[in-house]
């Protein structure tokens, strides 16, 4: 398994501002993943963040509302843009341990936009 | 388009009753499935995976999972649930090494 921290842990946004979240890891890896999830829904993928290349978003997300840094294979933020109240959501980083298909989970970011 | 289904949105149960958590998959090829577990004001912690070999798959806090592959279906079972096991639980699967793709999640209540 992996230890993984995320920054902040809960903040509460001004419409129109951006928030950047943190995610450390305690070992390298090479996949990192950023969640959201909306209340009272499942995750949804973001996009998949591997270190020395650009993030791969998924449909319906796009880099100039969560622009990810993945500067080394430890750490990397999401950048939640130009926020909205429609932007109130855990946003969870994921990774993926051991060469294997199991991805553990930190413990959220829970922002709320107003 | 790949998919997990959970039909199972808000179970309650009483101490010591038996659990079953419905899950189906939509999924090309090979398939990886798990199970995770969102307990009150925590984060998720995984319960189970299967990736291959004996189907019936054995996690942590006596929980297990049936792999079915005729029926695509990956259920989630407790003979005896306790009111600890309150939580929100997530089936989930992936091919390879890619990101997981959730079910709408089951919130399990457990009346003591």
């Amino acid at each position: 398994s992996a230890v993984i921290s995320q920054k902040p842990s809960r903040d509460i946004c001004q419409r129109g501002t951006s928030l950047t979240i943190q995610c450390q890891v305690d070992s390298q890896v090479t996949m990192m993943f950023w969640y959201r999830q909306q209340p009272g829904q499942s995750l949804t993928l973001i996009a998949t963040a591997n270190q020395g290349s650009e993030a791969t978003y998924e449909s319906g997300f796009v880099i100039d509302k969560f622009p990810i840094s993945r500067p080394n294979l430890t750490f990397s933020t999401l950048t939640v843009s130009n926020m909205s109240p429609e932007d109130s959501s855990i946003y969870l980083c994921s990774v993926e341990v051991g060469g294997g298909e199991t991805q553990y989970f930190g413990p959220g970011t829970r922002l709320l936009v107003l | 388009a790949q998919s997990v289904s959970q039909h199972n949105h808000h179970v309650i149960l009483s101490e010591a009753a038996s659990l079953e958590l419905g899950c189906n998959y939509s999924y090309g090829g090979t398939v990886n499935l798990f199970w995770y577990v969102q307990y009150p004001g925590q984060h998720l912690q995984l319960l189970l995976k299967y990736f291959s070999g004996d189907p019936l798959v054995k996690g942590i806090k006596g929980f297990e999972a049936e792999f079915i592959k005729s029926k695509f279906s990956f259920n989630l079972r407790k003979p005896s649930v306790q009111w600890s096991d309150t939580a929100e639980y997530f089936c989930a699967a992936n091919t390879g090494r890619r990101a997981l793709t959730f079910g709408s999640g089951t919130r399990l209540q457990v009346q003591p």
